[in-house]
Parts: C-alpha cells; sequence; structure tokens
C-alpha cells in the first residue's frame, strides 16, 4: 500500500543547513507537501512540489525531487532556532480523486541547538 | 485567511464517556478530515468527507464515526470512549483541485481518557 517514512529526529546547530528526508512508494504520486508543526499548534503547509518538477525554491527552504528512487527532501539555510518543529512529508496519488486525501509520514523533529 | 477551529484545545474524559469533537471551517470547503497523530506514528486518517452527509472511513476508523449535517462543521465522536483514545486530534479542511489540494488545519485537541 501506500506509505511515506520519515526519520524521527534530526539536531543541527543554529546557522547550519538542516536537510529533512523523506521516503514514498507510490510512483502515482502528483503532489508532495512538507507541513511543519509548531509546539501546541496544528500543521501549517510550507512547501508543495508537483511531481514534473525536480526543485522548488522559495527564501531559506529547497525542496528536491527524485522521481526515479521515489525521495523528497527540505533543506532550510540557516536554521534558526525558531525553525525547531515538526516536520511532515505528504503525498497525494490519483487514487484520492477529488477528495483531497493526503498520505502523511511519521514527521520528523527538528531540534535546532544555539 | 482560511481558518479551521475546534470546539477544545484540552479535554478530560472517562472511560465509557460519549465524546463529541466539533470542528468549523469559515472557507466554504468542501473536504474535512479528521487525523489523530501519536508521537512516532505521525497522523493517521479516521475519517474524511467530501461533502454534507458524505463521509469515507480513512485508515483507523474503529471506535469512531462522525457526522456532517452543514457543510462548515465536521463533528468526530467517540461513542464509548477508552484510554486508548487518548491521543491528539486534529481536523483539516481542503478546497481540493483549485488549491493543490492543500490541506489547512486545526490547532488540535489534546484528548484524555482516564
Amino acid at each position: 500500500g501506500e506509505d511515506v517514512e520519515q526519520s524521527l529526529f534530526l539536531s543541527v546547530r543554529e546557522g547550519d543547513s538542516s536537510v529533512i528526508n523523506c521516503t514514498y512508494t507510490d510512483s502515482s504520486s502528483t503532489y508532495l507537501y512538507w507541513y511543519k508543526q509548531e509546539p501546541g499548534a496544528g500543521l501549517q503547509l510550507l512547501t508543495y512540489i508537483f511531481s514534473n518538477m525536480d526543485m522548488k525554491q522559495d527564501q531559506r527552504l529547497t525542496v528536491l525531487l527524485n522521481k526515479k528512487d521515489k525521495h523528497l527532501s527540505l533543506r532550510i539555510a540557516d536554521t534558526q532556532t525558531g525553525d525547531s518543529a515538526i516536520y511532515f512529508c505528504a503525498e497525494r496519488n490519483h487514487g484520492s480523486g477529488n477528495t483531497g486525501k493526503l498520505i502523511f509520514g511519521q514527521g520528523t523533529t527538528l531540534q535546532v541547538k544555539p | 485567511d482560511v481558518k479551521v477551529t475546534q470546539s477544545s484545545r484540552y479535554l478530560v474524559k472517562r472511560t465509557g464517556e460519549k465524546v463529541f469533537l466539533e470542528c468549523v471551517q469559515d472557507m466554504d470547503h468542501e473536504n474535512m478530515f479528521w487525523y489523530r497523530q501519536d508521537p512516532g506514528l505521525g497522523l493517521r486518517l479516521i475519517y474524511f468527507s467530501y461533502d454534507v452527509k458524505m463521509k469515507e472511513k480513512g485508515d483507523i476508523p474503529e471506535g469512531y464515526s462522525v457526522s456532517r449535517e452543514k457543510k462548515e462543521r465536521f463533528s468526530l465522536i467517540l461513542e464509548s470512549a477508552s484510554t486508548n483514545q487518548t491521543s491528539m486530534y486534529l481536523c483539516a479542511s481542503s478546497l481540493g483541485a483549485a488549491s493543490a489540494y492543500e490541506q489547512y488545519f486545526g490547532p488540535g485537541t489534546r484528548l484524555t481518557v482516564t
């Protein structure tokens, strides 16, 4: 079945780059997303990439998609303490129809040390 | 701005009680979702609804039911709460293809069943 996998924890120093990785199994994925969850809050969309793209950049965020390996990554440049949060990878595939159903990974907790 | 609100941030209930979690969105979205979030397991879909009075089971529907009588409101019902339903519950809504299936999340309800 459909599956999205992430490592559970990443620790970096303030000012370094962070790279959060995600793998998925469904080759019919159409959109892939990165969501951020700050403590005590719901999820907020950071960015998404359509499956016919390889890369998307938005300020400090760079998303890379390798469709052959079914691998998605999120790079945060110049990581700040305010970036400490849980980051979720999610995908939507053709089987979702128009319902908007997404499949989420387990979430990666990013810890930024001063 | 899309706003998704949930009726309670924190809830404590006893085993066997009937529990209602309410979610309201103000953007006329067709699709609404209920997830539970547990550490290490990410978000798991309980139920979703793609129209008024329409519902579909997600990945873990056992022990839950839902109601969608009005477009803006989607309720999650625990018929007889059990301790293994202690969790964070997140509601989301989505417009669908017109917004790249982005899901907008509420702040969550942390439910404790004792």
